[in-house]
């Protein structure tokens, strides 16, 4: 089955450790996205990359890094200089072909920082 | 003030109503706009895309873009408690990085 995966589903961190979240894609997609999500706020960029190593910055980089060293995959990693990381992080993908933006979405990692 | 909003609600309709979900945007060269459902604890799954101002029908889904008053909707005929969901709208102009721009996003919920 084409698609995007997340793991962990849940994740949780104590404070001061950086966590890893995984983002794999086998549609043959060049730009990936991730997003945080919180109640009320809907979704908020932290990175996006369009192709095999460069990333951009999106609305909400503090405190997040990520690479893209294989097409396939786009991990993230939250660091202990975010300081509020409990939230609902979803990865996205994107044929890059002209004007057409449908991004499709993974089912998503919650984190939690206990 | 945010370039997308909406009004996350919660909506709660009775099973056949028709649903009115709506979001304004300030930014003038937003072109594609988009509406995505978000079952609880999943990602967000593609429903509605349209291109510059009109309506477009899927089944009991209708979406319309009003660029002049910059104002979406998306219209749910025959709802059913299926359709219980949140729902988002997106937008972007003409850059081709991809970057959606979402609303908050709408939580309904269809009573049996």
């Amino acid at each position: 089955d084409g698609g995007i995966t997340q793991s962990p589903k849940y994740l949780f961190r104590k404070e001061g450790q950086n966590v890893t979240l995984s983002c794999e894609q086998n549609l043959n997609h060049d730009a990936m996205y991730w997003y945080r999500q919180d109640p009320g706020q809907g979704l908020r960029l932290i990175y996006y990359s369009q192709i095999v190593n460069d990333f951009q910055k999106g609305d909400i980089a503090e405190g997040y890094s990520v690479s893209r060293e294989k097409k396939e995959s786009f991990p993230l990693t939250v660091t202990s200089a975010q300081k509020n990381p409990t939230a609902f992080y979803l990865c996205a993908s994107r044929p890059d072909r002209g004007n057409y933006n449908e991004q499709f979405f993974g089912p998503g990692t919650r984190l939690t920082v206990l | 003030q945010k370039e997308v909003e909406q009004d996350p609600g919660p909506l709660s309709v009775p099973e056949g109503a028709i649903v009115s979900l709506n979001c304004t945007y300030s930014n003038s060269a937003f072109q594609y706009f988009m509406w995505y459902r978000q079952y609880s604890r999943k990602g967000p799954e593609l429903l509605m895309y349209t291109y510059s101002s009109g309506n477009k029908e899927d089944g009991r889904f209708t979406a319309q873009v009003d660029k002049s008053s910059k104002y979406i909707s998306l219209f749910i005929r025959d709802s059913q408690p299926s359709d219980s969901a949140t729902y988002l709208c997106a937008m972007i102009g003409s850059s081709n990085t991809g970057k959606l721009i979402f609303g908050q996003g709408t939580t309904l919920q269809v009573k049996p």
